[in-house]
């Protein structure tokens, strides 16, 4: 069966520090990872995935993610933090495996970033 | 191209109705999946549909269903509303088959379900 854990409800970052949003998966076969982030009111928006080849992944909005097989994470990063970053955000899994297999959700954690 | 579109934005309901959520995937997508939000639950998978056949289900209660028609567009049903069902709902669609590009699922911007 496919997981995805979010370990930190919150995270808070000062503005212009780099921040990392952790996440940690589990599926029987090889993962596609996805992070989503979501605003106020509003559904989710597509951020980054790593398919396959480079373990670093580049996305919108200046984050990039480092996926790490050994260690079945996926987390997310960003070198210099904005306080229009803050919101709450969401990694995703899917097992590669199967084309019936679901997009699975971690928990969320609430991003913020203080002035 | 359009994105997802979720329609109504917001409703109201009263124990022990029905409703219906509508979502109308971006064009050319086949798969739509459905998303039940809450503050304490996170976001909970309810189904997907795929050229019109349910391919996956979460675990919800039977009072919850959906469907799909040819034109890809998907409705949810949610029978005998309990105040627990109160949550944003969600709707996600995707090309829907394995492929390194076509993965990620798109969201709309949800139906929020208020039932008193």
């Amino acid at each position: 069966a496919q997981s995805v854990a979010q370990p930190e409800d919150q995270v808070n970052v000062a503005e212009g520090n780099p921040l990392t949003v952790k996440c940690t998966y589990s599926v029987s076969g090889n993962p596609y990872l996805f992070w989503y982030v979501q605003y106020p009111n509003r559904g989710l928006q597509f951020l980054l995935k790593y398919i396959t080849g480079d373990n670093l992944v580049k996305g919108s909005y200046g984050f990039e993610a480092e996926f790490n097989k050994s260690q079945t994470s996926f987390h997310l990063k960003k070198p210099s933090a904005l306080v229009s970053d803050s919101a709450l955000y969401f990694c995703a899994v899917r097992d590669r495996s199967s084309s019936a297999s679901k997009i699975i959700f971690g928990s969320g954690t609430r991003l913020s970033i203080r002035p | 191209k359009a994105g997802v579109t979720q329609t109504p934005r917001y409703l109201i309901k009263t124990r022990g109705q029905q409703v219906t959520l509508s979502c109308s995937p971006i064009s050319g997508h086949r798969s739509v999946s459905w998303y039940q939000q809450t503050p304490g639950q996170g976001l909970q998978f309810l189904f997907e549909y795929f050229s019109e056949t349910q391919r996956n289900k979460g675990n919800f209660p039977g009072r919850f269903s959906g469907r799909q028609f040819s034109n890809s567009r998907s409705e949810m049903n949610v029978s005998t509303l309990e105040l627990g069902d109160s949550a944003l709902y969600l709707c996600a669609s995707s090309l829907g088959h394995t492929g390194g590009a076509d993965t990620e699922a798109f969201f709309g911007q949800g139906t929020r379900l208020t039932v008193v």
